[in-house]
């Protein structure tokens, strides 16, 4: 079965510095990746997503996750964050063979300290 | 062109009494999803619904859980006899399609209802 795991459930930054949230999947095939994100009190936006082509992928608001096929792995960047960055990011991935269900990362909480 | 809308957003039910969760989907998707969402925990897919038919319940509970999407109005999560481990964040989603589930081919969330069991 299918799974996706997020190394870190909290994490806290200071503004500026650099982010890098892991994301591992476990599934052999071809698949589509993507990264969501819940601000506080509001519903889950997608910020970016992988389907072919470029393994770099570029999103909304200065977010990028690289693809990786040989780690199974689509981290994701950014590289000065923001105190409105404070959401919880939630890494989600779908296929062909399981009728493109998509099956999610337990999330993570990142704080941004102003 | 509304979004996925979801009612009621906050519901207090107590233990033992009946939660019904509503969901338009977007304008034109035909394809509702719900999850749960419970606290420290990431979204859990219950629940895949296409008008008039149940696609896929494998993440809902064997009991008193039920979900329909009729011909006309919106999709209903329906739990029955409320405990407190059901209080959790219900978030719905719609496609035109199932394939991808990116949001620029339609998988599009709902604000969610926060139900709370006392």
């Amino acid at each position: 079965a299918q799974s996706v795991s997020q190394h870190n459930h909290h994490v806290i930054l200071s503004e500026a510095a650099s982010l890098e949230l892991g994301c591992n999947y476990s599934y052999g095939g071809t698949v589509n990746l993507f990264w969501y994100v819940q601000y506080p009190g509001q519903h889950l936006q997608l910020l970016l997503k992988y389907f072919s082509g470029d393994p770099l992928v570029k999103g909304i608001k200065g977010f990028e996750a690289e693809f990786i096929k040989s780690k199974f792995s689509f981290n994701l960047r950014k590289p000065s964050v923001q105190w409105s960055d404070t959401a919880e990011y939630f890494c989600a991935v779908n296929a062909r063979d399981s009728n493109y269900q998509l099956i999610w990362g337990a999330g993570t909480k990142l704080i941004i300290k102003p | 062109n509304a979004g996925v809308m979801q009612n009621p957003r906050h519901l207090v039910r107590r233990r033992g009494q009946e939660a019904r969760l509503r969901c338009s989907p977007m304008k034109g998707h035909s394809h509702v999803y719900w999850y749960r969402q419970l606290p420290e925990e990431g979204l859990k897919f219950m629940v895949y619904l296409q008008k008039e038919n149940i696609i896929d319940e494998s993440g809902m509970p064997k009991e008193r859980f039920s979900a329909e999407f009729p011909k006309e109005g919106p999709s209903i999560l329906r739990i029955q006899q409320v405990v407190r481990g059901d209080s959790a964040a219900y978030f719905c989603a719609s496609s035109p399609s199932p394939r991808r589930g990116g949001s620029n081919y339609g998988y599009t969330f709902g604000s969610g209802t926060r139900l709370t069991v006392v």
